[in-house]
């Protein structure tokens, strides 16, 4: 069965203080890594996909990596509104048909005027 | 706005009643998801479906929950005989196609079981 873990659960930065969130997972046959951001009280908003060892994507002061074995969400000088819950979630592959996608319990990011 | 919609919000029902979530997808989305979230855990996958067919529901339990999406309308979950164990926030998210695409989810339903 797939597996998430993301770590830390949680993560107290002040504004502008750079790091990273990481996510390791194991899957047969990677289809889709997606990062999702979620705050209090909202559904799940769509960050990125990545689909092959070595892809990245960036958007604004994030930027999401990916190995074999894991991925990583860079935040730089991050902002108090970057503060959410920040979920992983990944989709295999195996043969053609469809399969679930698993979601990690997240890392909820606190940032600090 | 074109996004996921889900209704009600807020949904409040005493033990053995019956709780119907509503979830209309993007437009031009035709395949819709749906997770139970619990404080302090992840999104749980419950199950998977196209119009007038379910696809994958390896994630609901096997009593007392059901899921359609007709033809024309919303998709609907379906709780019946609640118990306070079935308290939890409800996604709905929407793909325009299966396999590999990013699913855009919808603010959720949150049912609270006295």
């Amino acid at each position: 069965e797939d597996q998430v873990t993301q770590s830390p659960e949680a993560l107290r930065l002040q504004e502008g203080e750079s790091s990273s969130l990481n996510c390791s997972y194991t899957v047969s046959g990677l289809r889709g890594l997606f990062w999702y951001r979620q705050d209090p009280g909202k559904g799940p908003e769509f960050l990125f996909t990545l689909y092959s060892a070595g892809e990245e994507k960036e958007k604004e002061r994030l930027k999401a990596t990916l190995t074999k074995k894991e991925s990583f969400l860079h935040i730089t000088a991050p902002k108090p509104e970057d503060s959410a819950t920040y979920l992983c979630a990944v989709q295999g592959r195996i043969g053609g048909g469809y399969q679930k996608v698993t979601f990690g319990t997240g890392t909820k990011l606190q940032v600090i005027p | 706005n074109a996004g996921v919609m889900q209704n009600p919000r807020h949904l409040v029902r005493r033990r053995g009643q019956e709780a119907r979530l509503r979830c209309s997808p993007m437009k031009g989305h035709s395949h819709v998801y749906w997770y139970r979230q619990l404080p302090e855990e992840g999104l749980k996958f419950m199950v998977y479906l196209q119009k007038e067919n379910i696809i994958d529901e390896s994630g609901m339990p096997k009593e007392r929950f059901s899921a359609e999406f007709p033809k024309e309308g919303p998709s609907i979950l379906r709780i019946q005989q609640v118990v306070r164990g079935d308290s939890a926030a409800y996604f709905c998210a929407s793909s325009p196609r299966s396999g590999g695409n990013e699913q855009f989810f919808g603010p959720g339903t949150r049912l609270t079981v006295l």
